[in-house]
């Protein structure tokens, strides 16, 4: 039962071009995304979080947008920069629901390739 | 200067063995968690604990058992090991929340170690 799906494995984006990659949940009870990035032989990093409250959060060439009607979210990437290929995880917790167990439900993530 | 750290990086071993992995964090943090990414490259938590407590158990076989000595610290020991245990294993730590710092969207930003990889033969 995945409650966190990226049906997309991968994407290939050319440099400069905007890079959108998508998120479902199927837990109402999740108020909180994050995404992940992932280099070869190394753990994820943060990259972007957005809490329930809000349906955008921007931080530089990175932007979050939630969607909780459709319990979609989605990454924009603007420009898209060479350094940005890597595997990206969507990631979700209940944390009003079960506060003080902040676990995190992992997508299965999607490859993104940027084209020089 | 790593935030978290964890070794060995990658571990082989026979069936029916037992080993462990190590975790450290030097943020700070109060809560610590033990990830498996399995062939299908699915993240998926199996444990947490938050100040020696353990916090989360998913259901994972009792032959895994994490071990807190202190906060900053959350080694993982598996016993009997199986073909099936073959995976990525990461380390993550976080601060945790607090009612007031919900809205504060970093504060639950779980930093992670570079993973184990265990292969079982």
């Amino acid at each position: 039962d995945q409650q966190v799906k990226q049906n997309s494995p991968s994407l290939s984006v050319q440099e400069g071009r905007i890079s959108i990659l998508n998120c479902d949940y199927t837990n109402s009870m999740f108020d909180y995304f994050l995404w992940y990035k992932k280099y070869p032989a190394e753990g994820p990093t943060f990259l972007i979080s957005i809490s329930s409250i809000k349906d955008k959060n921007e931080d530089g060439r990175f932007t979050v947008f939630l969607n909780k009607s459709a319990k979609h979210l989605s990454l924009h990437i603007v420009p898209s920069q060479p350094g940005d290929s890597a595997v990206y995880f969507c990631a979700a917790s209940a944390i009003l629901a079960n506060f003080g167990n902040e676990k995190l439900t992992f997508g299965t993530g999607t490859r993104l390739t940027i084209i020089p | 200067d790593t935030a978290v750290s964890q070794t060995p990086k990658y571990l082989v071993t026979q069936m029916g063995n037992d080993k462990s992995i190590k975790c450290e964090q030097n943020l700070g943090h109060d809560t610590m968690y033990w990830y498996k990414q399995d062939s299908k490259k699915f993240l998926k938590i199996m444990f947490s604990y938050n100040n020696k407590e353990l916090i989360i158990n998913e259901t994972v076989p009792n032959r895994f058992s994490p071990k807190s000595p202190d906060k900053a610290h959350l080694n993982l020991h598996i016993n009997s090991l199986e073909l099936g245990d073959s995976a990525v294993y990461f380390c993550a730590s976080s601060q945790g929340l607090t009612a007031s710092s919900y809205f504060n969207t970093r504060l639950n930003e779980q930093f992670f170690g570079p993973g184990t990889r265990l292969t079982v033969l």
